[in-house]
């Protein structure tokens, strides 16, 4: 079955790296998201990894996806006081209707 | 402003009363889908439209929802005689589907509030 799972929360100090963590149970799965969500708003799509790839950088933000483990996480080097807001993990799954799954998201909250 | 518009933004309503909302997607965008949001949980599939033709409904979608896209552009989407437990954000996000596309990214709108007292 299709289930996401990621941690609720996360506090850092404004400069630090942050590091979300999703893990996911279906191995059919081909495409992976990160998407941001800032109150009151709808979801803005960061970034995606391609199911055959480990890694993928984009400026600040690094996904690596363990394939073995299920495992997928972002990182966001030199985390802003704007960066405070929820992030969810998505997977699609082969064959499907590209409808993603997502996970409960997990709020950052970025702090001086 | 060339993004996905949902309208209205929120929408207060008593039990029993029906509501219609609105999406507008993406012009060039041939799929659009329904998806509900509750607090503290993620986004929820609630439908999906090729075009004009609804190709997915999730059990979620009672037989009090129903969604249309009648010229394959905006959607509207109804749910008659509310209940309490209708209350969440209603988002609508598009995409454009093709062969090869690539990872289907979808492009959310700002999301309809609906509360049911």
């Amino acid at each position: 079955g299709e289930d996401v799972e990621q941690s609720l929360f996360l506090s850092v100090r404004e400069g630090d790296s942050s590091v979300i963590n999703c893990t996911y149970t279906d191995s059919s799965s081909t495409y992976l998201y990160w998407y941001k969500q800032e109150p009151g708003a709808g979801l803005q799509l960061l970034t995606y990894i391609f199911s055959n790839m480990d890694m993928k950088q984009d400026q600040r933000l690094t996904v690596l996806l363990n394939k073995k483990d299920k495992h997928l996480s972002l990182r966001i080097a030199d985390t802003q006081t704007g960066d405070s807001a929820i992030y969810f993990c998505a997977e699609i799954l082969s064959g499907g209707s590209y409808i993603p799954t997502f996970g409960r998201g997990t709020s950052l909250i970025v702090h001086p | 402003d060339t993004g996905v518009s949902q309208d209205p933004r929120h929408k207060i309503t008593k039990r029993g009363q029906n509501v219609t909302f609105r999406c507008d997607p993406i012009s060039e965008h041939n799929r659009l889908y329904w998806y509900r949001q509750t607090l503290g949980q993620g986004p929820e599939f609630l439908t999906y439209f090729q075009n004009e033709a609804q190709l997915e409904k999730s059990r979620l979608l009672s037989d009090r929802f129903s969604a249309e896209r009648p010229k394959g552009s905006f959607s509207t989407l109804e749910i008659q005689r509310t209940e309490q437990g209708d209350s969440a954000m209603y988002l609508c996000a598009s995409s454009l589907s093709a062969a090869g596309a690539g990872s289907n990214e979808q492009f959310f709108g700002p999301g309809t509030r609906l509360t049911v007292l």
